[in-house]
This record gives structure tokens, C-alpha cells and sequence, in this order.
């Protein structure tokens, strides 16, 4: 069974504390990797897909790397505004329709 | 580009009510959308997958016939609650499958605040 697991829960940073998600992941096969931005009270917004280990991908503070097995949300020097829910979800090979199996999300705080 | 809009984006209702909630791709054409349902502090539950042209395959669990899905075209799908109750108050998302992407990635609307008196 496909299985997404992202840790911490919850992070609180302080305003230019760097740090870093967690996105584990169990699949047959990875057809790609999503991660998602989502504020209270609204849909989730698109933020990477990551399809092959080894691949980066950057935007503004924000950079997701891919293995394997895992995949990590850096987050240099944020800001408040990057306060939110990360999600995480894995489309697997051979899945019709393009059904996403997601985590739970990390909620990230960050003070000022 | 990719943008997807849902409405409306809060309704109030009676018990034993129906509820439609529209969800349209603004800026390119989704041969499928998903609905999903989120509770509070919770990660998103798929209910059912919508296809354009055909019928909608739902999640384990979900009723087919209190949620009913129609995606007559390539930019809208709706989601209608059926005979509403209390327990069906949740938050609904939309999401659409940009199928000229190379991995499909799922774009979501801003979602729909359910509350059912």
C-alpha cells in the first residue's frame, strides 16, 4: 500500500531560522512527487513536482530535493508569511487518473 | 496560468437541503477533477474522481448517491450534496488534472465552508 509520512507535525521557527521538511514515502514505483503550500481556509497551492532522484527544484526560499525513499523542503532564512501547511503527495506509477496519496502536512510557524 | 475556481466559497443551509458547488479550470481544460474533503487540522480525503463524459468513481465509503458528481465539461465539474445534515459540514476542494503537464499535476480551488443547520 502507498504511504506518504511527513514529519515534524508542526515547526515553529524564528524569522531567519533555516530548517527543513520531511517527506517519506513508500510506493512501487514513483511517477512523481508534489509538494503544496496550504493557508486556513483555502485550497492548497502548487508548489513542486519532483519526479527523478537527485532533482532539485527552487523558488524563492523554498528548495525540495528528492531520494529515493524521502523528500526535503528547505526553507532558508523564512520569513512570517511562509507560515502555513506543507503537504506532500506522491502519484504512483500506473495510477489511473492521476489519484494522489497524501500526507498528513507539517504546519509551519514562523515568529517575527 | 493554472488557476481553478470554486463556488461558492461559504454557504449556509438547512437540514434536508441540497447544496451544488461548482469547480471550473479558469485557463486550461481538465478532462478530470477530484473532489475532496477536508476536516479541521486534517490532511485532504479524496471522495471521488470526476471524468469528463462519464461517470465518477468514488472513494471507499463515499454515497454516490448523496454526493453526486457531474463534469459535463472540460472546465467545470459540480458537486451536489444531497438531503444535507449536520455531519456533512466540512470544508470541499476541488482540484483539476492539467493533462497537458507531463506529470499531471492537480491544480486546487480555493474551496467551498459547508455548514449544514
Amino acid at each position: 500500500e502507498d504511504q506518504v509520512t511527513q514529519s515534524p507535525e508542526a515547526l515553529r521557527l524564528q524569522e531567519g531560522e533555516s530548517s527543513s521538511l520531511n517527506c517519506s514515502y513508500t510506493v512501487s514505483g514513483l511517477r512523481g512527487l508534489f509538494w503544496y503550500r496550504q493557508d486556513p481556509g483555502k485550497g492548497p497551492e502548487f508548489l513542486f513536482t519532483l519526479y527523478s532522484a537527485g532533482e532539485e527544484k527552487e523558488k524563492e526560499r523554498l528548495k525540495a530535493t528528492l531520494t529515493k525513499k524521502e523528500s526535503f523542503l528547505h526553507i532558508t532564512a523564512p520569513k512570517p508569511e511562509d507560515s502555513a501547511t506543507y503537504l506532500c503527495a506522491v502519484l504512483p506509477l500506473g495510477t489511473s487518473g492521476s489519484r494522489l496519496t497524501f500526507g498528513e502536512g507539517t504546519q509551519l510557524t514562523v515568529n517575527p | 496560468g493554472a488557476v481553478v475556481s470554486q463556488h461558492p466559497s461559504r454557504v449556509i443551509c438547512k437540514s434536508g437541503t441540497s447544496v451544488k458547488i461548482e469547480c471550473r479550470s479558469l485557463d486550461f481544460q481538465a478532462t478530470t477533477m477530484f473532489w475532496y474533503r477536508q476536516f479541521p487540522k486534517q490532511s485532504l480525503m479524496l471522495m471521488a474522481t470526476s471524468n469528463e463524459g462519464s461517470k465518477a468513481t468514488y472513494e471507499q465509503g463515499v454515497e454516490k448517491d448523496k454526493f453526486l458528481i457531474n463534469h459535463a465539461s472540460l472546465t467545470l465539474s459540480t458537486l451536489t450534496v444531497t438531503s444535507a445534515h449536520p455531519e456533512d459540514s466540512s470544508f470541499y476542494i476541488c482540484s483539476a488534472r492539467d493533462s497537458k503537464r507531463v506529470y499531471n499535476e492537480q491544480f486546487f480551488g480555493p474551496g467551498t465552508r459547508l455548514t449544514v443547520l
